[in-house]
């Protein structure tokens, strides 16, 4: 695709429910970040996948917590039990490895009531 | 831990100064310096980026300068104009692996 696809745009949840965000990359784009930026803030990694394999997970905040890539592709990070800290803007991002070129989408911004 | 320590938070210039936009690391093993510019509503997009075998690297109107000794690196905007108010992320990362990014400045260029 033209770049890096996010759905939905905006999300509102209720406190306890589950939420899935989506993430299309640029095609052929092997690595893909997601990230949780925080108003205000700057990205705070979360976790990256190479191809289907999930190499880093070290920045997912807990379990309830959980992204996978089945397919090498498209990517959806799901959150269970969501809680208001979740609030926040997802970014998902790709890259053509092993070059360093992040390309962001637009995000998916949570709102947790 | 902050990997990436960025000043300053905010910015105000006239349109034609030079914004100047600094970050700072602590782990050597770093080898890739982006920056990202972000407007509202949009993911941080690629303006220019360095490695530490280089001193100054220029982009246009944009210049990175690093301090590989001091582990310092910075942004300028050459000729700033309003189109280029936005929130400005340096980033750090070795190669493969994630970014760690700053906390961002808002600069604001007045006409």
């Amino acid at each position: 695709g033209a770049g890096v696809s996010q759905s939905p745009r905006y999300k509102v949840a209720k406190r306890g429910q589950d939420v899935a965000l989506r993430c299309d990359p640029i095609s052929g784009h092997v690595s893909l970040f997601w990230y949780q930026q925080a108003l205000g803030q700057g990205p705070e990694f979360l976790t990256y996948f190479q191809n289907e394999a999930q190499l880093d997970k070290s920045g997912l905040p807990s379990d309830r917590f959980f992204a996978e890539r089945p397919e090498g592709s498209v990517s959806t990070l799901k959150i269970q039990r969501t809680q208001q800290e979740d609030s926040a803007v997802y970014l998902c991002a790709s890259s053509a490895h092993p070059t360093n070129k992040l390309f962001f989408g637009s995000g998916t911004q949570l709102s947790v009531l | 831990q902050q990997q990436v320590k960025q000043s300053p938070q905010s910015l105000i210039v006239q349109k034609g100064g030079i914004p100047i936009i600094n970050c700072a690391y602590e782990n050597t093993a770093f080898d890739y310096f982006p920056w990202y510019q972000q407007f509202p509503g949009k993911g941080p997009a690629l303006l220019i980026a360095i490695r530490p075998d280089v001193s100054e690297k220029k982009e246009g109107r944009f210049t990175i300068s690093f301090n590989k000794s001091a582990k310092q690196f910075s942004l300028h905007i050459m000729d700033s104009q309003p189109g280029d108010s936005a929130t400005y992320f340096c980033a750090a990362s070795i190669t493969g692996n994630q970014f760690y990014f700053g906390t961002g400045t808002s600069l604001t260029v007045i006409p």
